[in-house]
């Protein structure tokens, strides 16, 4: 069955870089709408952005617009989402998600399919 | 960005017991509304989608409901598997958001 795979956990340094890797297994990548959700402690669920592989045009949470980059690798059926300038507040556990809906086109979407989460922590 | 509120925040509840998650959009999103269940150290699992469908395997004690600005999550009777976190997400918009959370607690 389908599956969305992603990468280890990473330390970082404040003002440093990540990068989040998410593969799907086991179906048709270019049929598919990944999203990235955050899961900051003590706190609730926040979106982060979106791409639709099969155009390679992707959408960012206001939020995140100037420090995101989501990019996918259609020969690996891999997306990236890279945040930099990271700070404290960016620990967090990372998700990517599959997008469903009739009019899911990027970020307009609910999420069906979920990897299990990359945990980033960000400290000196 | 539209702003999605729960109510309450914690709900204390016995297994057995009927229980109603209310949650508010800032401005129309009728029916772009998904509802999930978040346990520690786990994923998000879908529960409900464009307001009142239910998602395939998940069990009919689940309920959703509501229109325009208000919606609801209702559970017909408890089970020890279901206390965990609830979330709202209205996809209305690119910029979809979710809810702060309603955390389900054994009474």
């Amino acid at each position: 069955q389908v599956q969305l795979v992603q990468s280890g956990a990473e330390v970082k340094k404040p003002g440093s870089s990540v990068t989040v890797s998410c593969q799907v297994s086991g179906g048709t990548f270019t049929n598919f709408v990944i999203n990235w959700v955050r899961h900051v402690p003590g706190h609730g669920l926040q979106s982060m952005g979106g791409i639709v592989p099969l155009l390679n045009t992707a959408n960012y949470a206001q939020n995140f617009q100037d420090r995101i980059s989501i990019t996918a690798d259609r020969s690996t059926s891999t997306v990236y989402m890279d945040l930099n300038s990271l700070r404290s507040e960016d620990t967090a556990i990372y998700y990517c998600a599959r997008g469903q809906g009739s009019a899911c086109t990027g970020g307009n979407c609910y999420f069906d399919l979920w990897g299990r989460g990359t945990l980033v922590t960000v400290s000196a | 960005d539209i702003q999605m509120t729960q109510s309450p925040s914690t709900l204390s509840a016995s297994v057995g017991d009927r229980v109603t998650i209310s949650c508010r959009a800032s401005q129309h999103i009728s029916p772009w509304l998904a509802w999930y269940q978040q346990k520690p150290g786990k994923a998000p699992k879908l529960l409900i989608y464009k307001a009142s469908t239910l998602e395939s395997g998940v069990p009919s004690r689940f309920s959703g409901g509501g229109s325009g600005t208000e919606f609801t999550l209702t559970i017909s009777s408890l089970q020890p598997d279901d206390f965990a976190t609830y979330y709202c997400q209205q996809y209305y918009t690119y910029s979809n958001t979710f809810g702060q959370g309603t955390i389900l607690e054994i009474k």
